[in-house]
């Protein structure tokens, strides 16, 4: 079946590094992309997304780009905020129209002043 | 605008008593609705979706149950609780159509003890 690999965390940063967290993904067809976050006692927000390959989503400074050839999507910030700090997940809808959401484990990000 | 709601937010419950959590969508009509469990240490795992009234579908084996009584209106259920019923249970709801992201509502933390 489907499934979403994210790299291990937690990430700790110091504020204003560059960040990258891998995300690649296993699916039959051609799956939609996103990035969720979940602050600390929060649901998850969708961060940013992509429906087809070499689409770039972007929002807040973030950006992900769809790469179909090495089935990757990972996830940068050019300079991370202490704002930024929360759990990152990387999901994979399987375009049936029932929108069903496969999830990576999750990277905590740490980000010091 | 389309908001979700989910309820309650923090639920300490013994073994072998009854669940029931809900949740309910507004702003938009005949929405997929979606619950998810985020199990500590682990990323989150889709248990049921539905498409419409009474239109359930489980994805996992397990000891919950769901049902959907009024289009907008999601509840998870269980008769008998086990201490691995614990976890994060997060409520969401997509339109069904295109490659649309799904939206989360701010989860209940079930401790079972």
């Amino acid at each position: 079946g489907d499934s979403v690999t994210q790299m291990e965390g937690p990430v700790t940063l110091s504020e204003e590094a560059f960040l990258t967290i891998n995300c690649t993904y296993t699916a039959t067809g051609y799956p939609s992309l996103f990035w969720y976050v979940q602050y600390p006692g929060e649901g998850l927000q969708l961060l940013l997304k992509a429906t087809k390959a070499d689409d770039k989503g972007s929002n807040k400074g973030f950006e992900a780009t769809y790469r179909k050839e090495t089935t990757s999507f990972h996830l940068e910030k050019g300079s991370v905020q202490v704002s930024d700090s929360a759990v990152y997940f990387c999901a994979l809808s399987d375009n049936t129209g029932f929108q069903k959401l496969v999830f990576g484990t999750g990277t905590r990000l740490l980000v010091s002043p | 605008s389309q908001t979700i709601h989910q309820w309650p937010a923090t639920l300490v419950q013994p073994v072998g008593s009854p669940l029931s959590l809900e949740c309910t969508v507004e702003g938009t009509s005949n929405p997929n609705l979606y619950w998810y469990r985020q199990a500590a240490g682990r990323g989150l795992q889709l248990l049921f979706y539905s498409v419409g009234i009474g239109q359930i579908s489980s994805e996992v084996p397990q000891n919950l149950s769901a049902s959907r009584p009024q289009d907008r209106q999601f509840i998870l259920s269980s008769k008998k609780l086990l201490l691995s019923d614990s976890g994060f249970y997060l409520c969401a709801w997509s339109t069904g159509v295109g490659n649309t992201e799904a939206f989360f509502g701010q989860g209940t933390r079930l401790t079972v003890v």
